[in-house]
């Protein structure tokens, strides 16, 4: 199909670790991206690989990429409330750098309890 | 830098009305572009843009125009305003070469 698919929900308590999976659907696309949103504002770039990888690790971020199975996944070590947010995950269709065509997933919700 | 603003942050729209969503970057990006966020979805590509004269369009892009004159600016503009608009409309642009996409903080529109 046409969508990037992710879960609606995820509650976690703090501590914790989360993990946010995504399914897309273009095998050629060449970056995917974790962007969060917190309430009110607009997206945040939290990290992208290049689809040549098969992950990538930025402090407690750690993304998991299967290309044959086109999944992605994030997992958040040591989850903070202030983690608590929607995280969308999105691929680049476009040929080049600097312009991206990206779709976006609908979103996971990430609910972190005291 | 003040990276990617918009305004207004918030309008409330009577059906038939027009409004222009404003859509300024600082960054001297070339590449810039309109999404939609309906509830619980997300972003769908309205409008974009490759630079100062040249606009095209996504994936969602009736009832909405667009133009480039600079490369600062990228209003959206809305004719004539239906329900089906009601949504939250986020700006955004990239660098050449750039891989990150620069957010603006988002227009909550309702068309009543």
């Amino acid at each position: 199909g046409e969508d990037v698919e992710q879960s609606l929900f995820l509650s976690v308590r703090e501590g914790d670790s989360s993990v946010i999976n995504c399914t897309y659907t273009d095998s050629s696309s060449t970056y995917l991206y974790w962007y969060k949103q917190e309430p009110g504002a607009g997206l945040q770039l939290l990290t992208y690989i290049f689809s040549n990888m098969d992950m990538k690790q930025d402090q407690r971020l750690t993304v998991l990429l299967n290309k044959k199975d086109k999944h992605l996944s994030l997992r958040i070590a040591d989850t903070q409330t202030g983690d608590s947010a929607i995280y969308f995950c999105a691929e680049n269709r476009g040929m080049n750098t600097g312009f991206q065509k990206l779709v976006f997933g609908t979103g996971t919700r990430l609910l972190v309890s005291p | 830098n003040a990276g990617v603003t918009q305004t207004p942050k918030f309008r409330i729209l009577k059906i038939g009305q027009s409004m222009t969503l404003q859509c300024a970057q600082d960054m001297n990006h070339n590449y810039m572009y309109w999404y939609r966020q309906d509830p619980g979805m997300g972003l769908k590509l309205i409008y974009y843009s490759v630079g100062a004269g040249i606009t095209d369009k996504g994936e969602v892009p009736n009832g909405y125009n667009v133009s480039r004159s600079t490369t600062e600016d990228f209003p959206l503009r809305l004719e004539l305003a239906a329900p089906s608009q009601t949504s939250v409309y986020f700006c955004a642009s990239t660098g050449t070469g750039g891989n990150e996409q620069f957010f603006g903080p988002g227009t909550r529109l309702t068309v009543l």
